[in-house]
This record gives C-alpha cells, structure tokens and sequence, in this order.
C-alpha cells in the first residue's frame, strides 16, 4: 500500500539556522512521483516541487535543497538559513505514476514549521 | 492566469442541513480532485474527475458524499444530512494531464457543522 510519513510532527528554529524536514515513503510501484507543498497561515496549498523516481538527482532552489534516495525511499526537504516566512505547515505527498493513470496525491500528516526571530 | 477557485470560503451550517461547494478549476486542466483536510492533518482524497466522469470515487466517506462535473470545468461536492464530522477544509485541486502530473490547488472551503 501507498504510504507516506513525516515523523516528524513540529520543528521549531532560530532565524537564519538551517533545519531539514524528513519524508519517508512506501509504495509497491517503479514509477511514482514524490511532491512538497507548502501550506501557509493562510491555508492555500502551494506546489514546491516535484520529483519523479527516475530522477534522483538532487534539486536546489535558492533556501531549498531537496534529496531523494530510493535506497532508503525517502525525500528530504532542506530550508537553509531560514526565514521567518518560511513558518508553515510542509506536507510530503507520493503519486503513482500509472496506477490506473489517476495520479491522486497520499499525502503524510505534515511537518509543522515555526521559525522565531 | 487565473488558479483554482473556490467557493463559498467559509460556510457554516446545522447538522442535518445539506451543502454543497463548489470548485473552479483552471481552465484547460482535465483533472480536477477533491479532498479533506481535518483540523490538524494532512489531507484525504475524495474524489477525482478526468472530463466529466469519475473513475475514482473511492475515497468518498459515505453515500452522503456526492460530486458532479459539468462542461469539463466547474465541479460540485455535495454533502447531504451533514455531521459534525464532516467539518474540515475541503480543498479541490485540478491538473493538465497533458502536459504535467502536477496539481494545483485552490484556497479551500472551510466547512462547520454546528
């Protein structure tokens, strides 16, 4: 079965420290895609990033750093030199490729991130 | 251009009452979804759309959960005899299959059943 988990339920930080939020997956399929998304106060859900698993290259944006190892079924999400804007709720989510085609998101429960000044 | 919307923002109703909301997505995007976020989880999937039809509703709760898509476009999730349980954000999501396996999601419809 699908799964996706992050252990990791609050992380509160310091302004400026780097802090990595982790995301374990299980899935029985070869091709998948694995998602981060952002979700502020403000509640919209905002697309980060998209990995699909023929891609383990590692992926920079700026502050963001994603890594991605199917050995250890896992997609880690790295906030470098954090801001106070970054305080949100990340959730991890994992699609199967071609399961029936219909590409619906599992989503884990979330990590919710508190950056004080 | 214009992202997913949807509507009302916030509705609070009586238990028992009927809802529905309702979902704009982008337009051009063939797949749309819906799920549910409970207060303080991640989300569950409801429903999926590609065009009109639904190949998978294997996430509605109960048959009081119901969703319809007219015209490829806007989609209604209706919620018959609502329960408190069914309060929590409803969010709908839609995609272009064609080009991308990304979805993209609208603001949400928080949902109280008093």
């Amino acid at each position: 079965a699908q799964k996706v988990t992050q252990a990791q339920t609050e992380i509160s930080v310091v302004e400026k420290e780097d802090v990595t939020l982790d995301c374990v997956y299980e899935t029985r399929d070869t091709t998948y895609y694995l998602f981060w998304y952002k979700q502020p106060p403000s509640g919209e859900l905002v697309f980060l990033i998209r990995r699909n698993s023929f891609d383990e290259q590692n992926e920079i944006s700026g502050r963001y750093s994603w890594n991605f190892q199917k050995s250890t079924s896992s997609f880690n999400f790295t906030i470098t030199a954090s801001q106070v804007v970054d305080s949100a709720v990340y959730f991890c989510a994992l699609s199967e490729g071609f399961s029936g085609g219909y590409n619906k998101l599992i989503f884990g429960a979330g990590t919710r991130l508190a950056v004080h000044p | 251009g214009a992202g997913v919307s949807q509507s009302p923002s916030n509705k609070v109703t009586e238990k028992g009452k009927d809802v529905e909301l309702r979902c704009d997505p982008i337009s051009g995007h063939t797949a749309l979804y819906w799920y549910r976020q409970r207060l303080g989880q991640g989300l569950e999937f409801l429903i999926y759309f590609q065009g009109n039809s639904a190949p998978d509703k294997s996430g509605l709760p109960s048959d009081r959960f119901s969703a319809e898509r007219t015209g490829e476009s806007v989609s209604t999730l209706t919620i018959q005899r609502t329960q408190q349980e069914d309060s929590a954000v409803y969010l709908c999501a839609s995609r272009d299959r064609a080009s991308t396996d990304t979805q993209y999601f609208g603001p949400g419809t928080r949902l109280t059943v008093l």
